[in-house]
This record gives C-alpha cells, structure tokens and sequence, in this order.
C-alpha cells in the first residue's frame, strides 16, 4: 500500500521568504504526483501536476521537483506572500485511479 | 472553464432524512470521483465513476449511494446517516492526463 508523508506539518515564515515543502512515497511505481493547495473549509485547488516521466513542472513563483527513484517530491514557492498561507497536499496515483494524499502542510506567512 | 461545481454548499440533515448531493462538470472529464474529507486530515476516495460506470467502491456503507446520470453529473444519495458521517463531502473529475479537479465541497451535519 502506497503511504505518502509530508513534512513538516506546519510551517511559519515571514512574508518573502521561500517555502519548502516536502513529500515522500514508499512506492515508486507511481502514475504522477499533484500538489494542492487547501484553504480552510474549501475544496482542493491544483497547483501542479509531475508525471512520473518528468522531472520538474513550474507555474509563476511555484516549481515542483519529482525523484521518483528516492520517492521525493518539493514544493518550491518563492517570494512567499500572506496570501500563500493555507494548507498544501501532496498526492501520488498508482495504475488505478485512486490517489493516496499525505496529511498536509499547514502553511502561515506572517506580514 | 476549470470548474467543477457542488450543490448545495451547506446541508443539515437528521438521521431519518433522505437528501443528495449534486455535482457537475463541463470539462469532458470521464472519471468522475466523491470522497469524504474530516477536519484536519486528507480526502478519503469513497467511488470512482469511469465512462459513467462505478469502478471503484471503497467499502462504503450502503447509506451513501452514488448514480451518474451522464457524463458531466454526479450524485450522492444519502440515506439514514449517522453522526459520524458529518464531513465536507468532495467531487471531483479527471482529465486525460488524470490531473484532478475538485469542486468546493459540500458540508454536511447530520443532526
């Protein structure tokens, strides 16, 4: 079975710093990974989507890396903002459909 | 047009009550997903549609029952809930490349 950590679990910066996030699978037999972002009691927001042949994916301040041989995936955001604050998920699909998330990321950027 | 969209956002229901949850897609996604999410933890997978047919059913009780009328709906009838299955009930689809969109959720408090 596919577990998925991410750590830490919460993370406080001050506005402008650069945030890593981190992810890691036991299985690396994965289709893609895909981050999300999660504001409180909304729905998921995708922010990038790895296939497991790609190596990075970037959109504006935010670069995603995969190592699907150590079962890693970071989340880099730039120049963070208060606006980044909320919590980001991690997920990895196997050959099915189903998508094994980690626990989170609770992310606040102090202005 | 991104969206999937979830009616209604915000549902109370007692224990005897029969009620559902509608979602909907225009993205000609043709998996379409429902999961449950409690507070502070990650999306659990309950069904997965594919081509408009149940593939996947992760051992739900039969008090949730899902019907996908066509393509782009989604339901989820709920019937005889428990106080435990109060949560933030999430759609979702999913692309060719099998990136996820979700919707905003429903909440759901049964009484």
């Amino acid at each position: 079975k596919q577990e998925v950590t991410q750590i830490p679990a919460a993370l406080s910066v001050p506005e402008g710093e650069n945030l890593v996030l981190n992810c890691s699978f036991t299985d690396s037999a994965i289709y893609n990974l895909q981050w999300f972002r999660q504001d409180p009691g909304k729905g998921l927001t995708s922010l990038l989507l790895i296939q497991s042949s790609q190596r990075e994916q970037t959109s504006g301040r935010l670069n995603a890396s995969l190592d699907k041989s150590s079962g890693r995936s970071t989340l880099y955001i730039a120049a963070s903002q208060p606006g980044d604050s909320a919590t980001y998920l991690c997920a990895v699909r196997g050959n099915d459909y189903k998508l094994s998330f980690g626990a989170g990321t609770t992310v606040t950027v102090r202005a | 047009d991104t969206e999937v969209t979830q009616t209604p956002k915000h549902l109370v229901m007692g224990m005897t009550n029969k009620k559902s949850l509608k979602c909907e897609q225009h993205m000609g996604h043709r998996a379409m997903y429902w999961y449950k999410q409690k507070a502070k933890k990650p999306p659990e997978l309950m069904f997965v549609y594919s081509y408009e047919k149940l593939s996947i059913n992760e051992s739900v009780p039969s008090r949730f029952s899902p019907e996908c009328p066509n393509s782009s709906l989604l339901n989820l009838h709920l019937h005889a809930l428990q106080p435990e299955d109060s949560a933030l009930y999430l759609c979702a689809s999913s692309s060719i490349s099998y990136e996820q969109y979700f919707g905003p959720g429903t909440r759901l408090t049964v009484t």
